[in-house]
């Protein structure tokens, strides 16, 4: 059973709007969360990561959100750039593991 | 980046033969992981590895096994290849911290 879900597929968005992607965990031992951006024939990099004592961490264009009694997450860009196209994965894991548990991608095209 | 390598690239194998894809990292990671990635699926935990011939089942573990003598290199084995197992293959490396970095992947095709 998935423990990380990330209900939309796929997400169109225009150049300079924002972007806003959802994660849904149900596993209440997971208390760090991660997000990963892959580009096609290329391996996921590590993109931002927020930790259960917070419910916001900001990098440049990106921010994450965290609400831990709706055991959702979700990432903003802003404002979307045509180098954002790519899919996201969100990750999550507890403290006392060192295993990731992925949902399974949103595709993100950012039309000119 | 962490230096991690995957070979082959790509890789296309009859039905019931075995195959070994290689992890090589060169960051003296402790941890390593073999994952899988399927439309739909995300990516899914084949095996992990928590040091020098520590070795543990991931999610879809059936008809794979691993190997990891050195630190630096992981192998993954399919004993008898199957059509299911057609997919793309990463590996992963990562210490005490909490990201994971990704190698460039492996396309295998199961014919």
């Amino acid at each position: 059973d998935q423990q990380v879900k990330q209900n939309s597929p796929s997400l169109s968005v225009q150049e300079g709007r924002i972007s806003i992607l959802n994660c849904d965990y149900t596993n209440s031992m997971f208390d760090y969360f991660l997000w990963y951006k892959k580009y096609p024939a290329e391996g996921p990099t590590f993109l931002i990561s927020i930790s259960s004592i917070k419910d916001k961490n900001e990098d440049g264009r990106f921010t994450v959100f965290l609400n831990k009694s709706a055991k959702h997450l979700s990432l903003h860009i802003v404002p979307s750039q045509p180098g954002d196209s790519a899919v996201y994965f969100c990750a999550a894991r507890s403290s006392n593991d060192y295993k990731l548990s992925f949902g399974a991608g949103t595709t993100v095209t950012v039309r000119a | 980046d962490a230096g991690i390598t995957q070979s082959p690239r790509h890789k296309v194998t009859e039905t019931g033969t075995p195959v070994t894809l290689r992890c090589h990292q060169t960051e003296n990671h402790r941890y390593m992981y073999w994952y899988r990635q399927d439309p739909g699926h995300g990516l899914r935990l084949i095996h992990y590895s928590y040091g020098v011939k520590d070795t543990d089942k991931g999610e879809v573990s059936d008809g794979y096994s691993v190997s990891r003598s050195k630190t630096e290199d992981f192998l993954l084995t399919l004993e008898s290849a199957t059509s299911s197992q057609t997919s793309v293959y990463f590996c992963a490396s990562g210490d005490n911290s909490y990201e994971q970095y990704f190698g460039p992947g492996t396309r295998l095709t199961v014919t």
